[in-house]
């Protein structure tokens, strides 16, 4: 099956740091990529749509700035979460969509911000 | 705007017996319908997914069924096992390659 790959699975940061999770879909290529954000016993919460080669599109609510988002090529858009607070703490998940309609997700990245 | 909505968030059975959860949406007009696993602080995993056009689709023991006229998709799996515990999450989408819509889920707890 397609596989999608998240990195780091966790970061621990300093607050004001800035964090960057990269999201690869490994063995086809995504026009389109989806970032997601999960609260404890919650469920996923779109973040933005990833955009190949073009600007993200971000749900309502969603500070652009503060989730800068970039998608320069078919196998990898990043997430990075700048000047972070721990009111930012959560769990990230990307998803990349096969031709096929499908999509896959990855392991998902954990932030603490201290 | 698209709504779903899980039923029972929590689900606690005996090894053995059968689940059956439930998925529930506002908007008929779907792509598809999408279930997927969730194991304590991972990604999700895809079981199962159905096209608009299908009535259910089948997996090992995990079978689901979609009934886009009322807005419904269950999700059945068989002879339960301690290893299906999880939260099972169901996703509607709008149009191919679009963004998810997702139920709240349901917690799973199988008992040996």
């Amino acid at each position: 099956g397609a596989v999608v790959s998240q990195h780091p699975s966790w970061v621990i940061c300093k607050s004001g740091t800035s964090v960057k999770i990269e999201c690869r879909s490994l063995d086809f290529q995504a026009t389109t990529m989806f970032w997601y954000r999960q609260f404890p016993k919650q469920s996923l919460m779109l973040m933005a749509t990833s955009n190949e080669g073009s600007k993200a599109t971000y749900e309502q609510g969603v500070e652009k700035d503060k989730f800068l988002i970039n998608h320069a090529s078919l196998t990898l858009s990043t997430l990075t979460v700048t000047s972070a607070h721990p009111e930012d703490s959560s769990f990230y998940i990307c998803s990349a969509g096969r031709n096929t309609g499908e999509l896959f997700f990855g392991e998902g990245s954990r932030l603490t911000v201290l | 705007k698209q709504e779903v909505t899980q039923i029972p968030a929590a689900l606690s059975v005996p090894e053995g017996e059968n689940l059956v959860l439930n998925c529930s949406f506002t908007d008929s007009a779907i792509y598809n319908l999408q279930w997927f696993r969730q194991d304590p602080g991972k990604g999700l995993t895809s079981l199962l997914l159905i096209q608009s056009s299908q009535r259910e689709q089948t997996s090992g023991r995990l079978n689901a069924s979609l009934d886009k006229s009322s807005g419904r998709s269950t999700l059945y799996i068989a002879a339960s096992q301690p290893g299906d515990s999880a939260t099972y999450l169901c996703a509607v989408y709008k149009a191919a390659g679009n963004k998810l819509t997702f139920g709240g889920g349901t917690r799973v707890l199988v008992k040996p």
